[in-house]
């Protein structure tokens, strides 16, 4: 059973017309990641949530916004997408624990696939 | 910051062959290092992680050993198959053992492996 679900798979948006990305998660995670990867790259980390604390990036674009309004949810604003935010775009989650648990995976949904008309 | 190395870019070996992909990180201070198993058009699998206080773990035909001394850490996959072609990603993170945002993944470009019948 699929444990981070991105909505859509695909999305098509004209550009500089508002576009919203969606995740929900199942796993009931604490902190939510948003990433955009284009072609041939890595994974390139925008911000995450830490439960309701946002963490944005410091080369993370004005034009990204997100919104977590609970746990399972969580969703990317691209304000006025360009030519350059066509990517595939990953929601991750992790449960983080402080102190000697130390680091828990990430898990990934598979992406939603952003082209710019 | 952390910046992880990973080679090769691309790997071909045939189907039965072990293939092996190395990654080097900067910051000594890293302590989990997960690797990630991309098959095209989905998200992020891990596949494999290993922390800091041990020096090999393994799963079945995969393995990964790190150096600590040499910050290096490599993905060993033995008996390859043809549904082992992906893409991989090895990335490095600090445990959040002080609570903030340091247990963020920084990723390594990836290696597109292709597992030749």
């Amino acid at each position: 059973d699929a444990m981070v679900i991105q909505n859509p798979r695909y999305q098509v948006t004209q550009f500089g017309k508002p576009v919203t990305l969606s995740c929900s998660q199942t796993l009931n995670h604490n902190v939510m990641y948003w990433y955009q990867q284009k072609s041939s790259q890595a994974p390139k980390l925008l911000f995450h949530y830490y439960d309701k604390d946002f963490n944005n990036e410091a080369d993370t674009p004005d034009n990204f916004q997100s919104r977590r309004p609970n746990t399972s949810f969580c969703f990317l604003d691209i304000r006025s997408p360009g030519l350059g935010d066509a990517a595939m775009y990953l929601c991750a989650t992790s449960k983080l624990k402080i102190g000697r648990a130390g680091n828990q995976p990430q898990h990934f949904g598979d992406g939603t696939r952003l082209s710019i008309l | 910051g952390e910046n992880v190395e990973q080679h090769p870019s691309t790997l071909s070996v045939q189907e039965g062959d072990s293939a092996v992909i190395k990654c080097t990180y900067s910051d000594s201070a890293s302590n989990y290092f997960p690797w990630y198993k991309q098959e095209l058009g989905k998200g992020s699998q891990l596949i494999i992680d290993i922390r800091s206080n041990v020096g090999e773990k393994k799963d079945q035909r995969i393995a990964v050993t790190l150096n600590k001394t040499a910050k290096h850490f490599s993905l060993h996959i033995t008996e390859t198959q043809p549904e082992d072609s992906a893409v991989y990603f090895c990335a490095a993170s600090l445990a959040p053992y002080s609570g903030g945002s340091n247990y963020k993944l920084t990723f390594g470009k990836g290696t597109l492996l292709t597992v030749n019948p």
